[in-house]
């Protein structure tokens, strides 16, 4: 099982929509989760870190944290092209003290 | 407040030569990280320096190496190039060691001829 895992995609949603990414990790023991968004030939950039159980919101950015499932989601509301790029998760592993990065999920906004 | 920086933004080399990449973190971070990403790939961790020590290290082999210096800049030190090391190469920079977010620069591409 990877440490952290994200569907690969791509996803497709249409502009306006919703776009709903989710995220996996395997260490029971971890404490910060990260997304970041990463457009193509450029580096990633930090878009919402999440510590506690629950929903954080910020602008049309939306983190959920289920430490109780081992999930956490990125929500895009109104989704628009802009958008389209490959979203990372990241999750530290406390007991290794490494943050580990999925291989993230390539999503589509189509105007 | 200035970003990670890293130098230079494109580097070409041929086999068998040797790459220095460098990496200034944001002021008041003192981890630093490695990143290794082959086109469409993802991120493939190198190396973790922090306080001037190497903390973790990725699955690469003895020839990727690095170093922290006193002021927490960093370089990244690639001998014996090879052409599957043609990627972009990431520093990034935390207050911490893992539980506050990674800041990334732009990169360096590194380009193997």
């Amino acid at each position: 099982q990877k440490e952290v895992e994200q569907n690969s995609g791509p996803l497709s949603v249409p502009e306006g929509a919703i776009a709903s990414l989710n995220c996996t990790y395997s260490d029971r023991g971890s404490q910060s989760f990260f997304w970041y968004r990463q457009y193509s030939g450029k580096s990633p950039e930090l878009i919402m870190s999440i510590y506690s159980n629950g929903d954080k919101e910020d602008g049309r950015f939306t983190a959920q944290l289920n430490k109780a499932s081992q999930y956490v989601s990125l929500l895009i509301r109104d989704s628009q092209p802009s958008d389209s790029a490959t979203y990372l998760c990241a999750v530290n592993s406390g007991g290794y003290q490494k943050v580990t990065f999925g291989t993230g999920t390539k999503l589509q906004v189509i105007p | 407040e200035a970003g990670v920086t890293q130098s230079p933004t494109h580097l070409i080399k041929t086999r068998g030569q040797q790459a220095t990449l460098r990496c200034s973190p944001i002021s008041g971070h003192t981890s630093v990280y490695w990143y290794q990403q082959a086109l469409g790939l993802g991120l493939q961790f190198l190396l973790w320096y922090d306080e001037g020590e190497e903390r973790n290290r990725g699955n690469f082999p003895p020839r990727f190496s690095g170093r922290q210096f006193p002021n927490y800049s960093s370089e990244l030190n690639v001998n014996a190039l090879e052409l599957e090391d043609s990627a972009l190469y990431l520093c990034a920079s935390s207050s911490d060691g893992w539980v506050q977010p990674q800041h990334f620069g732009d990169g360096t591409r590194l380009s193997i001829l």
